[in-house]
């Protein structure tokens, strides 16, 4: 079992739809989990964190976390044809430093 | 621009030579990671350091790669004897460590390593 897994996608969504995104990880004292986006031929760039159970809202973008069930979420309402790009989540375990990354989950919005 | 800077960007080598990286994290960012990404794969964590002290090294990284941050600001990460194998895009990031913002990452531009 990897310890970060991610629907590898494609996720296709029409313009304006909401995208969802879902990610389980394995090690159960996990406290820190964050979203990134990473265009083509670029770095991640942090989009959103969360740290408690349940939802955590920035603009557009809607965190879950559901730590009982290892689960996190991320959806993006009113998607966008920017918003196509590859999402990642990562997962701060319990011991140690590392963070672990999902394989990531790629997204096209169709215009 | 305050964000993470890394050089080069842009890395060829052939099989067997040793290449270095450069790592200049956020001014005030006390926490600096690399990681190793390839193609279609999520950023691998090799090593962490807290100021110049690595506390962390990942299991799958050989003997043949080596990391510093000599007076906690910037990184140099070594490999030796380069291998095919290699080939990924490095990236570095960085972390405040204190706040809320504590575990928050933010990502350089990355250089990308080709070992003919």
């Amino acid at each position: 079992q990897k310890e970060v897994e991610q629907n590898s996608g494609p996720l296709s969504v029409p313009e304006g739809a909401i995208a969802s995104l879902n990610c389980t990880y394995s090690d159960r004292g996990s406290q820190s989990f964050f979203w990134y986006r990473q265009y083509s031929g670029k770095s991640p760039e942090l989009i959103m964190f969360i740290y408690s159970n349940g939802d955590k809202e920035d603009g557009r973008f809607t965190a879950q976390l559901n730590k009982a069930s290892q689960y996190v979420s991320l959806l993006i309402r009113d998607s966008q044809p920017s918003d196509s790009a590859t999402y990642l989540c990562a997962v701060k375990g319990s011991g140690g430093f590392k963070t672990i990354f999902g394989a990531g989950t790629r997204l096209f919005v169709k215009a | 621009d305050t964000g993470v800077s890394q050089n080069p960007r842009h890395k060829i080598t052939k099989r067997g030579q040793n290449v270095t990286f450069r790592c200049d994290p956020i001014s005030e960012h006390n926490r600096l990671y690399w990681y190793r990404q390839t193609l279609g794969q999520g950023p691998e964590f090799l090593t962490y350091f807290q100021n110049e002290a690595q506390l962390e090294k990942s299991r799958l990284l050989s003997d043949r790669f080596s990391a510093e941050r000599p007076k906690g600001s910037f990184s140099t990460l070594e490999i030796q004897r380069t291998e095919q194998g290699d080939s990924a895009m490095y990236l570095c990031a960085s972390s405040s460590g204190t706040g809320i913002a504590y575990n928050e990452q933010f990502f350089g531009p990355g250089t990308r390593l080709t070992v003919l």
